[in-house]
């Protein structure tokens, strides 16, 4: 499972309030993801990262910011919750190769 | 405009039988193409992937077909086994062109296999 864990599991918010969700992981790998599972969408990518402090946008950012002061981890914010941002989000580490790993996703509901 | 496409959304097949999973791409840039199981409230697992310098490779049940001219590439799972039962996803990579190892997924194909 290339030791990543996401918090929290699942999540119940609002609308118009913020919401973090935290990947971490123990294998210190460079390249870390963030995306989101969608229903007739699969994955979709929001942010990603190649290094501490070093993000940029995936095909569905706007609503999301990130953050990865250090290596294992990575942060994803939605600054003000929408019910379109209700999904089960997912974070990836690029382990070798072309090859991602997941974790076990994180199911977030907006009220 | 949807780059990697899985146009079955299910497929049905009876235990022991072979499960053919297509999907098809449309950026020539794609030189990595891999295919992830998804079973219910988990991450996708990786299962099997192919760079495009191949036509082929085999793991155990699972083997994946590269067709570069189609720009099709298939998953083969045989024997099926109830335990396969789960959403597959395509995933394609085009890291020639450095875009640090991001990847394009299709929409998924949920593989049911019956006893």
């Amino acid at each position: 499972d290339a030791g990543i864990t996401q918090s929290p599991r699942h999540k119940v918010t609002e609308t118009g309030t913020p919401v973090t969700l935290r990947c971490h992981q123990t294998e210190n790998h460079r390249y870390m993801y963030w995306y989101r599972q969608d229903p007739g969408h699969g994955l979709r990518l929001i942010h990603y990262s190649y290094g501490v402090k070093d993000t940029d946008k995936g095909e569905v950012s706007d609503g999301y910011s990130v953050s990865r002061s250090k290596t294992e981890d990575f942060l994803l914010t939605l600054e003000s919750a929408t019910s379109s941002q209700t999904s089960v989000y997912f974070c990836a580490v690029r382990a070798g190769g072309d090859t991602q790993y997941f974790g076990p996703g994180t199911r977030l509901t907006v009220l | 405009d949807q780059q990697v496409k899985q146009n079955s959304p299910s497929l049905s097949v009876q235990e022991g039988r072979i499960s053919i999973l297509n999907c098809d791409y449309t950026n020539s840039m794609f030189d990595y193409f891999l295919w992830y199981k998804k079973y219910p409230a988990e991450g996708p697992t990786f299962l099997i992937s192919i760079s495009s310098i191949k036509d082929k490779n085999e793991d155990g049940r699972f083997t994946v077909f590269l067709n570069k001219s189609a720009k099709h590439l298939s998953l083969h799972i045989v024997p099926s086994q109830p335990g396969d039962s789960a959403v597959y996803f395509c995933a394609a990579s085009a890291n020639s062109g450095g875009s640090n190892y991001k990847l394009t997924f299709g929409k998924g194909t949920l593989l049911t296999v019956n006893p």
